[in-house]
């Protein structure tokens, strides 16, 4: 099945600075979303982005499909950014008809 | 509004009980899924349905049971044949069956701890 690599696997930013995530898949997908998992375990869908750019307030995605990555930037970052963000990619049709989710990226917002 | 309902929210299984998890979703949603999340780890599949009366197993099914009587229902039992059901369980849903075009929306989640 398709591999998921998410890094870092852990980032520490003081509030207001600006962070970038990498999502890494193994083959090609035609879906791919971004999720936000809150410390009390809710799981918040942040994009759907099988490929090309979207923003959202201060968070913003791109995928290169071509080249099986994914990137969410959180800009000026705030305390209730802190939980996990998982990348999440699927193959409707083909091999993967399912999400597979990365391991996840452990962000701590310090105020 | 519409959502994802899980319940309970925690719950605690004695060993060789059956317990099972209640997700019920009004978005009129026709694909549902339930995943496992263990500490540390992202989620993985445990089944998932794409039609009423229809449903599949996922990565990790054994030990688990469903059904899908109605659209809005996808209840998970754990069996006893599971040997390490304690986890977090969480319930998904999105608009297509091939899921194509809609994010998943998830409920709040099932703390489940044998005792």
């Amino acid at each position: 099945g398709i591999q998921v690599e998410q890094s870092p696997p852990d980032l520490i930013l003081q509030e207001g600075a600006n962070s970038t995530l990498r999502c890494n898949f193994s083959d090609s997908v035609n879906n791919l979303q971004w999720f936000h998992q809150n410390p009390w375990g809710q799981l918040i869908n942040l994009f759907y982005i099988p490929s090309g750019t979207k923003q959202n307030g201060r968070l913003s995605a791109t995928t290169v499909a071509t080249e099986r990555y994914s990137l969410l930037y959180i800009s000026s970052s705030q305390t209730t950014d802190s939980g996990v963000y998982f990348c999440a990619v699927g193959n409707y049709g083909g091999s993967q008809g399912n999400l597979i989710f990365g391991k996840g990226t452990k962000l701590s917002v310090k105020p | 509004d519409g959502g994802i309902t899980q319940s309970p929210k925690y719950l605690f299984r004695k060993e060789g009980q059956n317990v099972t998890l209640s997700c019920e979703q009004n978005l009129n949603h026709d694909a549902m899924y339930w995943y496992r999340q263990d500490p540390g780890q992202g989620l993985r599949l445990i089944y998932y349905s794409q039609i009423v009366n229809d449903f599949q197993k996922g990565d990790i099914a054994e030990g688990y049971s469903v059904s899908r009587e109605k659209k809005e229902s996808f209840p998970l039992t754990v069996t006893s044949a599971q040997k390490n059901p304690t986890a977090f369980y969480l319930c998904a849903s999105s608009r297509d069956s091939d899921g194509s075009n809609y994010g998943y929306t998830f409920g709040s989640g099932t703390r489940l701890t044998v005792v």
